[in-house]
């Protein structure tokens, strides 16, 4: 693995089902992001942590949840989805404060 | 609050030309701002990264300013190629959330040969 990993590339899921977003990175970055991008809105943070063990809130968090168990992994969890967290989710981590993005979830929920 | 903004949304060009692509903010008091370019369908890549006390920084063919107090940077791209066809993103970490990036909407470049 080189960098930030992220799985599924596509998902297409059914309200009220729960989802959860892997991330993994190998770069050993503390600090992990989550986002979603939507058209007109830009990107806007949900969640993050700053380092193992910890996490906040973004921008958007409500209806999502975080972990962050060991430096590597920092997945997202949808409870019970809704059609609005349609999206193309990313996930970064960060060093010396420059960025580093994954190649992205999108998921759509009908 | 602070709110990024870029202008144009869209920007089309013919090949070999100068452009410039224009961020500013709302909140000088910032820690850096990073260019980052998106191809349709994939994620981000950085280009840049400005620290607050710095003024430019240099890769290649791609030059970015920051002046904090105005709240701007610019994003300047020489003889501009195809291969540069891409949506082109602003951030900044403000001071007080350090490693939180806001992002502007972006500008969509399209060089035609």
């Amino acid at each position: 693995i080189a960098g930030i990993t992220q799985a599924p590339t596509s998902q297409i899921l059914a309200a009220g089902r729960r989802m959860t977003l892997r991330c993994t990175q190998d770069m050993r970055h503390n600090a992990m992001y989550w986002y979603r991008q939507d058209l007109g809105l830009g990107l806007r943070l949900i969640h993050y942590s700053n380092t193992a063990g910890t996490t906040g809130k973004g921008e958007v968090p409500d209806g999502y949840s975080v972990s962050r168990a060991n430096t590597d992994d920092f997945p997202l969890t949808l409870a019970s989805a809704v059609p609005s967290q349609t999206s193309v989710y990313f996930c970064a981590s960060n060093s010396y404060n420059e960025q580093f993005f994954g190649p992205g979830t999108r998921l759509t929920v009908l | 609050k602070q709110e990024v903004t870029q202008i144009p949304a869209a920007l089309s060009v013919p090949e070999g030309e100068n452009l410039v692509l224009n961020c500013s903010f709302t909140d000088s008091a910032i820690y850096n701002l990073q260019w980052f370019r998106q191809d349709p369908g994939k994620g981000l890549t950085s280009l840049l990264l400005i620290q607050s006390s710095q003024r430019e920084q240099t890769s290649g063919r791609l030059n970015a300013s920051l002046d904090k107090s105005s709240g701007r940077s610019t994003l300047y791209i020489a003889a501009s190629q195809p291969g540069d066809s891409a949506t082109y993103l602003c951030a900044v970490v403000s001071s007080s959330n350090t490693g939180k990036l806001i992002f502007g909407q972006g500008t969509t470049l399209q060089v035609k040969p």
